[in-house]
């Protein structure tokens, strides 16, 4: 079963409202991030959180990290029409073996009104 | 531009078609990633290359047969697709010993048919 899952799978508000996406995973992690990913491009990166951080901030970018219940969240604020994407989070954690790797959940389909 | 290229960004071949989709690398980075993104799937990961040497295959079929030359380039030979093949190739790289972040290019859009 995949790492990290996000929730909601799709979620539409308001310009200038608030969106919060929500990432639970299943084993211990190194690192997790969020990258946001347009129509049929590649991803980008948005933000990392360390393990041993509880909550980032990077512009209208707030990320928290509960690791007692395996959980992050990701907030943006203000939205404008231009965050209309898809958000995924990617947890960095050891593999079976001693390789490390970037795991991606399905991702939240934000979609901003104008 | 996240200095990660790929080309072609859009391809259709017939199944018994041979092709290749190329990736390349402007950042001085010396790990490079194979995805493969299906519609409503999560990423998977094919293949990962560390210095030029392949390090992960994750039980990908024979049919996509990864090649790095260099640490600045990552091909993918596709032949003998099968429709279920159809998806978005997505080339990443990273810095290996940084924090693991990785940059990505555009895609490529593979249609089998």
């Amino acid at each position: 079963s995949q790492q990290g899952e996000e929730d909601p799978q799709a979620l539409s508000i308001q310009e200038g409202e608030n969106a919060t996406m929500n990432c639970s995973y299943k084993t211990s992690i190194n690192n997790l991030q969020w990258y946001r990913q347009n129509s049929g491009r590649g991803l980008v990166h948005l933000i990392l959180i360390r393990s041993n951080e509880r909550e980032k901030h990077s512009g209208r970018l707030r990320v928290t990290l509960d690791t007692s219940k395996k959980s992050s969240s990701l907030l943006i604020t203000a939205s404008r029409a231009a965050d209309t994407a898809s958000y995924f989070c990617a947890t960095d954690a050891w593999s079976s073996g001693s390789a490390r790797q970037l795991t991606f959940g399905s991702g939240t389909q934000l979609t901003v009104l104008p | 531009e996240t200095g990660v290229t790929q080309t072609p960004r859009h391809l259709v071949m017939g199944m018994t078609n041979k092709k290749s989709l190329k990736c390349e690398q402007h950042l001085g980075h010396n790990a490079m990633y194979w995805y493969k993104q299906s519609a409503k799937k999560p990423l998977e990961l094919m293949f990962v290359y560390n210095f030029k040497e392949q390090t992960e295959n994750n039980s990908v079929p024979s049919r996509f047969s990864p090649e790095c030359p260099n640490s600045s380039h990552l091909f993918l030979h596709l032949h003998t697709l099968q429709p279920e093949d159809s998806a978005l190739y997505l080339c990443a790289s990273r810095m290996a010993g940084g924090n693991y972040e990785q940059y990505f290019g555009p895609g490529t859009r593979l249609t089998v048919t």
